[in-house]
């Protein structure tokens, strides 16, 4: 089954937008990663949130996490052109699944300058 | 540089012909991992490793092999390739024995088995 699942799928917006992005996911996670690909591109880490934290921030991102609803959310605030990615998260769970990280099918953000 | 390094980033084959991706890091990570990654999938954990000679499957292991003789290098074989196997390849590494860190990509393989 697929842990993470981004919504929505695409988003197109303009430069100084906010852009959010959510993540659900089915099992308990140690951890939820958000990650940046550009074009085919290999990953680039953004952002770790642990299981006992509700919110992270770093720079323009800010990220929340509710583990009673299995989500997260990804916002970049006053988004850029540059910004045009795909983004992901990804969760490593506990237990018998403990080495795995499992990736959602990613959220396509387009940037209009 | 710290880096993750994969071998061939472009390869064109032939069904059953076996063949080998290479990954390298140079970081001293413990964890090493190999995912696939198809339109409208995302990205799928092939193999997973989370120190030398210890490797486990992730979620789609089909058809494929890895070992872990070394720290810095964690081979993918593909003993028999299949046109279902075209896809883009990618590994990455973390500090620490687990995923629970920042993963570090390399640059992906993009194979096709015609």
């Amino acid at each position: 089954s697929q842990q993470g699942e981004e919504d929505p799928q695409a988003l197109s917006i303009q430069e100084g937008e906010n852009a959010t992005m959510n993540c659900s996911y089915k099992t308990s996670i140690n951890n939820l990663q958000w990650y940046r690909q550009n074009s085919g591109r290999g990953l680039v880490h953004l952002i770790l949130i642990r299981s006992n934290e509700r919110e992270k921030h770093s720079g323009r991102l800010r990220v929340t996490l509710d583990t009673s609803k299995k989500s997260s959310s990804l916002l970049i605030t006053a988004s850029r052109a540059a910004d045009t990615a795909s983004y992901f998260c990804a969760t490593g769970a506990g237990g018998t699944s403990y080495g795995k990280l499992t990736f959602g099918q990613g959220t396509i953000l387009t940037v209009h300058p | 540089e710290a880096q993750v390094t994969q071998n061939p980033r472009y390869l064109i084959t032939v069904t059953g012909k076996k063949l080998t991706v290479t990954c390298s890091q140079n970081m001293n990570h413990e964890y090493m991992s190999w995912y696939r990654q198809d339109p409208g999938l995302g990205l799928r954990q092939i193999y997973y490793s989370m120190n030398v000679e210890v490797t486990d499957k992730g979620d789609v292991p089909e058809g494929y092999k890895v070992s872990r003789k070394e720290k810095r290098n964690f081979p993918l074989i593909l003993e028999s390739p299949s046109p279902n196997q075209t896809s883009l390849y990618f590994c990455a590494s973390s500090f620490g024995g687990s995923p629970s860190y920042e993963q570090y990509f390399g640059p992906g393989t993009r194979l096709t088995v015609t």
